[in-house]
């Protein structure tokens, strides 16, 4: 089981906003940034957001992070049909001293 | 263009060994952290182990501590993934990335190379 708690699924029509969390504690979430992860089936995961709320370049806007205390999210805004994929949240554990990755949120485009 | 290949992955019994191998292309190798991560058939992905830029700094997760072990050849813009005393539950998909620091922040993934364990 992740240290890491994600929804096991999310859905939401085109145009809805959605959000997934993640709900960690404070070695992970509460004193390090949060990265999100999207995978489409059959490929590599691709860096969505980076140091909680940051998107690299070509990530459209729509995509958003944030923290509070020991969870984060991450909101879809406009949903798309190609936004249909698995989701992961990750943070660096102090006390582990190593990565965590959430379990996955599969969102669904309806 | 960032490139990643691994290789290496294979079928192995339980207990065998495997060399993982990734050779990384269109970016100075040197200045980076990497890491490994692994993805079981069907399940979700899991932090392996990274090294620091000089490999004066490697973390593994838990379960694989004493029995994999991480490298690189800077020279060689190579990373490696040496894999013993292999179980069943270590059968999956495995990444390597490129990594900003020691933590999560991996922009660039290879394609991954397949490890079975089996009888």
């Amino acid at each position: 089981q992740s240290v890491l708690t994600q929804p096991p699924s999310a859905s939401g029509t085109p145009g809805q906003r959605v959000t997934i969390s993640c709900s960690g504690s404070r070695p992970n979430i509460g004193s390090n940034h949060v990265y999100w992860y999207q995978q489409l089936p059959g490929t590599a995961p691709k860096l969505l957001i980076y140091t909680t709320n940051q998107r690299p370049s070509g990530v459209p806007d729509r995509f958003s992070g944030s923290k509070s205390g020991t969870s984060a999210s991450l909101a879809i805004s406009g949903l798309r049909s190609e936004d249909e994929a698995e989701y992961y949240c990750a943070a660096w554990d102090d006390r582990l001293y190593g990565v965590l990755f959430g379990g996955g949120t599969r969102l669904t485009v309806l | 263009e960032v490139q990643l290949v691994e290789s290496g992955g294979g079928l192995v019994q339980p207990g065998g060994s495997l060399r993982l191998s990734c050779v990384a292309s269109g970016f100075t190798f040197s200045n980076y952290w990497m890491t490994w991560v692994r993805q079981a058939p069907g399940k979700g992905l899991e932090w392996v182990a990274n090294m620091k830029q000089d490999g004066s700094e490697k973390y593994y997760v838990d379960s694989v501590k004493g029995r994999f072990t991480i490298s690189r050849d800077n020279t060689e813009n190579s990373l490696y993934l040496q894999l013993n005393s292999l179980r069943p539950e270590d059968t999956a998909l495995y990444y390597c990335a490129r990594a900003d620091d020691y933590g999560p922040s991996f922009a660039y993934w290879g394609q991954g190379t397949l490890v079975a364990v089996s009888s």
